[in-house]
């Protein structure tokens, strides 16, 4: 089946520790989107994607890094440097770049760091 | 930035049709609305999207106002696994404007039995 996967589901590291999350797509989808949502709250864009080996910064990109070397992958790092890492992940791809194309997104890691 | 407003919350009884407003009326003429669902602890669900027509699939219609300025879901049988927080999204036109994808808190419905 088509689709976007995300893992791990749930993840907990100690503050101070740098850790990927991974996001895999096999839907043939050029953009990439990486959200953070918090308890009650809308989703917010970290970084974003529209072609391998280039991407750009959302509304919330400072403490987190990404790549795409891969057009079916795209992982996000959260790095030490972000203050407040705990929060629900969202991964998402859509077709093209255009405002007609529809989002998919993927099940979600919720990171835990104490 | 375009942006949306939605109740907070709604209740719906089950095999009754489920009504969800959405105001947005700083809509541009090239920005589509859009409208997904988010079951507790999942990833969204797209359900539909349009620019200016009425739309329908398998899972809700969209009626949008002549004046683009609001529109509402409609879920025809409203059941028990619809009970969700569904997002209205305004979209703009090229990938600089997915900065301005602005999620807001969304309306939660309740599907009662």
């Amino acid at each position: 089946d088509g689709g976007i996967t995300q893992s791990p589901k749930y993840l907990f590291r100690k503050e101070g520790q740098n850790v990927t999350l991974s996001c895999e797509q096999n839907l043939n989808h050029d953009a990439m989107y990486w959200y953070r949502q918090d308890p009650g709250q809308g989703l917010r864009l970290i970084y974003y994607s529209q072609i391998v080996n280039d991407f750009q910064k959302g509304d919330i990109a400072e403490g987190y890094s990404v790549s795409r070397e891969k057009k079916e992958s795209f992982p996000l790092t959260v790095t030490s440097a972000q203050k407040n890492p705990t929060a629900f992940y969202l991964c998402a791809s859509m077709r093209g770049a255009g405002n007609s194309y529809e989002q998919y997104f993927g099940p979600g890691t919720r990171l835990t760091v104490t | 930035d375009a942006k949306t407003t939605q109740p907070t919350s709604m209740d719906c009884a089950e095999g009754r049709a489920a009504n969800l407003p959405c105001n947005h009326s700083t809509i541009s003429g090239n920005e589509y609305v859009y409208w997904y669902r988010q079951i507790h602890s999942q990833g969204p669900q797209y359900i539909i999207h349009g620019l200016k027509n009425n739309e329908t699939n398998e899972m809700a219609s969209l009626i949008i106002t002549e004046d683009r300025k609001s529109s509402t879901l409609i879920l025809p049988h409203a059941t028990l696994r619809d009970t969700a927080v569904y997002y209205c999204i305004v979209r703009g036109y090229n990938a600089g404007n997915n900065r301005k994808l602005i999620w807001g808190l969304g309306t939660s419905l309740a599907v009662n039995p």
